[in-house]
């Protein structure tokens, strides 16, 4: 399995401003990954983070809107910037370990 | 376009009384099935990863099984506990390996 955690846990934000979370992991993996989950949709994959590589988006995420670090190889951020009130979701990191993959508990945002 | 369809949406039980979600798939080519549980303000916990048609895994009250067009998640005898939204996401071959395209859920009550 895989202990990872998130900070913070929650947060409250206004339009235009950013946000970084942070990601930790028990173990160290060659890849993370950010998922969004907006309220009633799918879980949907924004990028894979590397180590000492530019992450890679998906369709429809853009690095200037999601930043995205990996200094490490259990630590990553996404920054979600410049925030509307679109962007009021959970955000999830995620491992995976072979035939398993493991979530973090979740972000929770609100952009007023 | 891969695609995961989950029904129901929502279903309620009664303790003791047996059930089964469906997740359905089409997708170009399927390199794993998942399960996870999540319950509210949590992130997914990981259940189970399936492979290939005729596949079975069980966990207590849980049994996942596969077809070559969908996935059953088998409850016997549910207990309040197993209140929670249950997810199935696929990994497909061409995709990137953390990319999992989710459903989006069906949320189980039980009731005691």
């Amino acid at each position: 399995s895989a202990v990872i955690s998130q900070k913070p846990s929650r947060d409250i934000c206004q339009r235009g401003t950013s946000l970084t979370i942070q990601c930790q992991v028990d173990s160290q993996v060659t890849m993370m990954f950010w998922y969004r989950q907006q309220p009633g949709q799918s879980l949907t994959l924004i990028a894979t983070a590397n180590q000492g590589s530019e992450a890679t988006y998906e369709s429809g995420f853009v690095i200037d809107k999601f930043p995205i670090s990996r200094p490490n190889l259990t630590f990553s951020t996404l920054t979600v910037s410049n925030m509307s009130p679109e962007d009021s979701s959970i955000y999830l990191c995620s491992v995976d370990r072979g035939h398993e993959q493991y979530f973090g508990p979740g972000t929770r945002l609100t952009v007023t | 376009e891969d695609q995961v369809t989950q029904s129901p949406e929502a279903l309620r039980l009664q303790e003791g009384e047996s059930s089964s979600l469906n997740c359905s798939y089409t997708v170009s080519g399927l390199r794993g099935l998942f399960w996870y549980r999540q319950d509210p303000g949590k992130g997914p916990e990981f259940l189970f990863t399936l492979y290939s048609a005729g596949e079975e895994k069980e966990k207590e009250r849980l049994k996942a099984t596969l077809t070559k067009k969908e996935s059953f998640l088998h409850i016997t005898a549910p207990k309040p506990e197993d209140s929670a939204t249950y997810l199935c996401a696929v990994r497909v071959h061409g995709g990137s390996q953390g990319n999992l395209i989710f459903g989006k859920g069906t949320k189980l009550s039980v009731k005691p």
